[in-house]
């Protein structure tokens, strides 16, 4: 059975302080791996795709980075209008089902 | 450019009573996606359709049913809704084939006493 963990659940960081979100995968045959976060009372907004180990993307203070078994949103200098929840989510085969983890509520005050 | 619009935002309904959730996509996208979203479980996939003309279950799909009405439009039906089917819905569209990122609209919260 295909599964996402994501820790940690909730991260409170002050302005300025780089952190780490981390998303752990067990899945049969990965076609892809996907970060959204989702602000309060939005829909998930897509952030990036890694297809395989090693892929790394980045968008102005997020970095996205995977392994074979995990993968982590790196957050630099990050500021108030960060804060929300990370999700990530896996695909795995062909179809295009995906497989969401539960979320990171990542805070950070100023 | 709308994106992904759903219809209503909010809604409580009765036990026992139905409704249709509408979505629309102006994205040209061919696959469309129904999810559900509780506290503690995560989004979860409830019905999708990888194209028009076709539609397949997800994860949690008892008690539900959908509709491809055109390439645009995917609809899903509470036929005679339960309390456990309070949640918040979420709709998303996609380019047809795996890997592709899907795009969601911004849910409806359902309630139902």
């Amino acid at each position: 059975e295909d599964q996402v963990t994501q820790s940690p659940e909730a991260l409170r960081l002050q302005e300025g302080e780089s952190s780490s979100l981390n998303c752990s995968y067990t899945v049969s045959g990965l076609r892809g791996l996907f970060w959204y976060r989702q602000d309060p009372g939005k829909g998930p907004e897509f952030l990036f795709t890694l297809y395989s180990a090693g892929e790394e993307k980045e968008k102005e203070r997020l970095k996205a980075t995977l392994t074979k078994k995990e993968s982590f949103l790196h957050i630099t200098a990050p500021k108030p209008e960060d804060s929300a929840t990370y999700l990530c989510a896996v695909q795995p085969g062909p179809s295009p089902r995906l497989t969401f983890g539960e979320g990171t509520q990542l805070t950070v005050n100023p | 450019n709308a994106g992904v619009t759903q219809t209503p935002k909010f809604q409580v309904l009765k036990t026992g009573q139905s409704m249709t959730l509408q979505c629309a996509q102006d994205m040209n996208h061919n696959s469309m996606y129904w999810y559900r979203q509780d506290p503690g479980m995560g989004l979860r996939l409830i019905y999708y359709s990888a194209s028009e003309g076709t539609t397949d279950k997800g994860e949690v799909p008892n008690g539900y049913n959908v509709s491809r009405l055109n390439k645009r439009e995917f609809s899903l039906r509470l036929e005679s809704a339960a309390p456990s089917q309070t949640s918040v819905y979420f709709c998303a569209s996609s380019i047809q084939g795996s890997n592709q990122p899907q795009h969601f609209g911004d849910g409806t919260r359902l309630s139902i006493l």
